[in-house]
Order: C-alpha cells, then structure tokens, then sequence
C-alpha cells in the first residue's frame, strides 16, 4: 500500500513553461516532505524539502507547496529547462522518524527545447 | 570528494544463486541505508544502519535478504537463494545520524535474475 502517491508516470513540458509535478500522501504522521530528482544511471539527489508548519518553500526555479489538509504536495520549475529532464520522486518522513523515508514511484518530466 | 560507491554497477545471475552487493559510504557518515527501486513500488527503505548497527530493517522482504555493516567504511547486501522477482536497482545511502531525508546516493547496482 503505497502512502506516498505520485499518480502521473510522466509529464511533458516545453522549456520555458512551467513544470507542475504532483504527489499525495496517505499517512498523516508525515511532516516533513522532500523531493529527489533522479537522472538515468545515477542515484537520486536531494532537491528540495519542506516541513509541515511551512506552506511553501522556494529556491531558486524550484517551489514546492504544501497543503495538509488535502495530504497533497507539489513541486513547481520555473521555467522548466532541458536540463530538468529526470525522475522526480515525492518522500515523506514521519515526525521523529527522520532516518526512514518513504518514496514515491516517480514521475519522469521531460522538457522540450 | 569520493561519493557514496557501490559495486558492481551490474550484476546478472541465475535464479537460486546468492548475490552479493557492496557499498562503501561517504567518509564520516555514520547512517546507511539501502533501498531497492523497482517500476511498480518505486524506491523503498529496506534497511538501515547508524553506527553500523542495524536499526530497522523491517524493510526486507523476506529472509533470502541480509545486510551487514562490518565496519564504518563497509557495507553488504546479500539475497541467497536470488528469484527473478529480486531483478531491480538497488541502492546504497549514506547520511550523519539523524539526516538520512537527505542522504547521499549510490550509482546503485541494476541486479537481473535469469
């Protein structure tokens, strides 16, 4: 049973736009929330995090935002460039739990020169 | 600075054979964790370590899987016998206690099963 759902196997941006990725938890003890961007043949690398007394987070082109009450986080790129094509997985970690982490399955952009 | 290293990058075996992965932490790291990605769970914890103590490992899946931190610089997965259903990447990450939701990855190992 997956707590952390990220139900968009992939996404197609033009370069330029914006990239919307999106991702929805079941477990309410999460309350700290990060995403990892992931490109072919390497390991994820953390991108961003937020902890639940926050609502957003930004830095840089990348935003992401939290809404508890919906148990739904996204991750904004803005603008989206091609070098932003990767896998791109939502996680989750429980308050005092910061050792164990629970991932997403992925959401793979791809951004179009 | 040297990353987090993990060998073999690949590994293809027949089914019931044991398969040994290893993974070397980023100096001065006292977590490491390993996870295993495949398409349909995505990347999942499956054990981890502070201080080369294993802490939680009710990640692994059943008891063909075992995990062993010998020493601070050296770590092992092993699955005996290995299935087809072990085929995914697996991972190994390493963090300083108490930050492992931003731990340092591994290239990872692509495991295939025959």
């Amino acid at each position: 049973d997956q707590q952390v759902k990220q139900n968009s196997p992939s996404l197609s941006v033009q370069e330029g736009r914006i990239s919307i990725l999106n991702c929805d938890y079941t477990n309410s003890m999460f309350d700290y929330f990060l995403w990892y961007k992931k490109y072919p043949a390497e390991g994820p690398t953390f991108l961003i995090s937020i902890s639940s007394i926050k609502d957003k987070n930004e830095d840089g082109r990348f935003t992401v935002f939290l809404n508890k009450s919906a148990k739904h986080l996204s991750l904004h790129i803005v603008p989206s460039q091609p070098g932003d094509s990767a896998v791109y997985f939502c996680a989750a970690s429980e308050m005092g739990g910061y050792q164990k982490v629970t991932f997403g399955i992925g959401t793979k952009l791809q951004v179009i020169p | 600075d040297a990353g987090v290293i993990q060998s073999p990058r690949h590994e293809v075996t027949e089914m019931g054979q044991e398969v040994t992965l290893r993974c070397k932490p980023i100096s001065g790291h006292n977590s490491l964790f390993w996870y295993r990605q495949t398409m349909m769970r995505g990347l999942e914890l499956l054990i981890y370590f502070n201080n080369n103590v294993p802490i939680d490992d009710s990640g692994m899946p059943e008891d063909r899987f075992s995990a062993k931190m010998p020493n601070a610089s050296f770590s092992t997965l092993k699955i005996q016998p290995s299935e087809p259903r072990d085929s995914a990447v697996y991972f190994c990450a390493s963090s300083l206690i108490g930050a492992g939701q931003r731990a340092f990855f591994g290239q990872g190992t692509r495991l295939t099963v025959v």
